[in-house]
Order: C-alpha cells, then structure tokens, then sequence
C-alpha cells in the first residue's frame, strides 16, 4: 500500500512556468515531508523539507506548501529552467518508533522543461 | 566532500548467479538504507540497519536477498540466486540516527545498476 500518493507521473513545462507537484498522505502520524531531486544516473538527494506545523516553507525558487487538514503537500518550482528537468520524489517520515528514520516515498514525477 | 559511495557502478550477471552490492556510508553515520528503484515500483527500502544492527528488513524477499553490515563503513546487500526481475537499480543511503525530522536527511549513493539476463 502506498503511503504517499504522488501525481502527476511525468509533466512537461515551458522555460519560466511554474511546475506543481502534488503529494497526498493517509497517516496523520507523518511530521517530516521532504522532496528529493534525482538527476538520470544519479541518486536522489534532498531539495526542501517542511514540519507540519509551518504551511509553506521557500528556499530560492522552490516552495512547498503544505495543509495539514487535507493531508496533502505540494511542490512549486518559480520560473522553471531547463536545468530543473529531473524526477521529483516527496516523501514522508514519521519520528516515533523503531521505523524512526525511514522515508515513505511517493512514486515519483518526472519533469522536463523545454527551452 | 563527503558521499555515500557503492560498488559496482553497473553489474550485468546470467540469471542464477551470486549478486554482491557494497556500500561504504557517510563516515560518522551510524545509519544505512537500502533501496530498489524501478519505473514500475519507484523507490523501495528493502533493509535498513542502525549501528550495524538491522531495525526493518520487511521489504525483502527473506529467500533470495540478505543485508549486512560487516562493520561501520561496509553494507552489503547479496542476491542468491539472482533472477531477471532482480533487475532495477539499487541506493544505499546513509544518515544520522536517531533521526531528527526537519534536520536530518538520508544522503544517497550513486546506485548500482544491476541487470539480470
């Protein structure tokens, strides 16, 4: 069962649009939702992360934001760029318990920007 | 710069055949993961371990896969025997645990891409 549901599975933007990802998740015990970048051949690594006791964190160009009543998150790229062509994984962690740690990912989006 | 790094890069094997994959974390962390990346699946933990000792191994298949941690700077993930649908790329991922949410991260490898014919 999938603990956090992703969408859209690929999506493809012009050079400076804005690129939404959107994750959903079922447990209410989740605290800790980051997003990881993944280049072809390399392995993902994180981009931002957000608790939910804040609603929208940004760091440059990326933003997430997240509603804690719906249980659902999102990522938003600004001015998009080609160089941000990639898959994006969000993901969800809980901090009790012996899973402390562990990472429920989403399946993934790939994003292509064009030029 | 310090970097999880995993051995081999590529391994292309006949279907039957021991699969070794090595893993050297972070030095310092005391946390490893492993994960499978597949279009179909996306990415899975198989195993993880925490100060050498496995805490969730529930992801993988008990009869052909097992997972070690020989000592602090060496994971192990073997496959025997290997089958085609094994095929996939694998992450080892390291961290410090216990983990604090908001200020900790797992930092991945490069993968192992791992072919079964």
């Amino acid at each position: 069962q999938q603990q956090v549901k992703q969408s859209p599975q690929s999506l493809i933007v012009q050079k400076g649009g804005i690129s939404i990802i959107n994750c959903a998740y079922e447990n209410t015990a989740f605290d800790y939702f980051p997003w990881y970048q993944q280049f072809p051949g390399k392995g993902p690594a994180l981009l931002i992360a957000i608790r939910p006791d804040v609603s929208e964190k940004k760091e440059g160009r990326f933003t997430i934001s997240f509603n804690k009543s719906a249980k659902q998150f999102s990522l938003h790229i600004m001015d998009s760029q080609p160089g941000d062509s990639a898959t994006y994984f969000c993901a969800a962690a809980l901090d009790r318990g012996s899973t402390l740690g562990r990472l429920y990912f989403g399946r993934g989006t790939q994003l292509t920007v064009w030029p | 710069d310090a970097r999880v790094t995993q051995t081999p890069r590529h391994k292309v094997t006949e279907m039957g055949q021991e699969v070794t994959m090595r893993c050297q974390p972070i030095l310092g962390h005391n946390t490893v993961f492993w994960y499978r990346q597949t279009m179909m699946q996306g990415l899975e933990l198989l195993a993880y371990f925490r100060n050498r000792a496995p805490l969730d191994d529930s992801g993988m298949p008990k009869d052909r896969f097992s997972a070690e941690m020989p000592d602090a700077t060496l994971a192990t993930l073997k496959i025997q025997p290997s089958e085609p649908r094994d095929s996939a790329v694998y992450f080892c991922a390291s961290g410090l645990g216990p983990f604090n949410p908001g200020t900790d991260t797992q930092y991945f490898g490069p993968g192992t891409r791992l072919t079964v014919l």
